[in-house]
């Protein structure tokens, strides 16, 4: 357990509004990933850190996203403003390290839009 | 444009049998393959991964086969449990960059 916390675990806003999800890795870990969760494409990467700097994020999907990694223990994905086709499960990632069995998700946060 | 593909969404089992998950993917630039197992209202967790140099890899009940030729990769559960019964997301790895792609998932149930 890398100890990979979201919140919230679930939020439901109005379209417009503006959204906030946070996620708190215990620290230690070189890069942080964004992922969003859907039927048609799965696990779908939108943003990742490496050292709290943004690395790729040809993921996000309109100029609406925006993540931001202030210190090791922390980073947000934000959407502004939300609509109902951002409806989905964000998950948080964390990963040390060459190997790749080392990364630990977090729960995930459930956001509805409506 | 997917470039980690899964392209059954689901698969029904029979307890005891053999349980194939498959996965293709488009670049050959990553150094390790992994599966991830994921169950309702919670995050993935690793299952198995495979290096890119080798073509097999066996833990338990589990093993992982790479064909890069093919670049496609499978998953073999023998013998399927019920326990088994979750999505399954196959994922590349990059160790220089570290980027980690994910496939669509395939729901795995395995009937008892």
């Amino acid at each position: 357990d890398a100890g990979v916390i979201q919140s919230p675990r679930h939020e439901v806003t109005e379209m417009g509004q503006e959204v906030t999800l946070r996620c708190k890795p215990i620290s230690g870990h070189d890069y942080l990933f964004w992922y969003r969760q859907t039927m048609m494409r799965g696990l779908e990467l939108l943003i990742y850190f490496n050292n709290n700097v943004p690395i790729d994020d040809s993921g996000m999907p309109e100029d609406r996203f925006s993540a931001k990694m202030p210190n090791a223990s922390f980073s947000t994905l934000k959407i502004q403003p939300s609509e109902p086709r951002d409806s989905a499960v964000y998950f948080c990632a964390v990963h040390s390290g060459p190997l790749g069995n080392t990364i630990y998700f977090g729960e995930g946060s459930w956001l509805t839009v409506v | 444009d997917q470039q980690v593909k899964q392209n059954s969404p689901s698969l029904s089992v029979q307890e005891g049998r053999i349980s194939i998950l498959n996965c293709d993917y488009t670049n050959s630039m990553f150094d390790y393959f992994l599966w991830y197992k994921k169950y309702p209202a919670e995050g993935p967790t690793f299952l198995i991964s495979i290096s890119s140099i080798k073509d097999k890899n066996e833990d338990g009940r589990f093993t992982v086969f790479l064909n890069k030729s093919a670049k496609h990769l499978s998953l073999h559960i023998v013998p399927s449990q019920p326990g088994d019964s979750a999505v399954y997301f196959c994922a590349e790895h990059s160790g220089n960059t570290g980027k980690l792609i994910f496939g669509q998932g395939t729901t795995l149930q395995v009937k008892p």
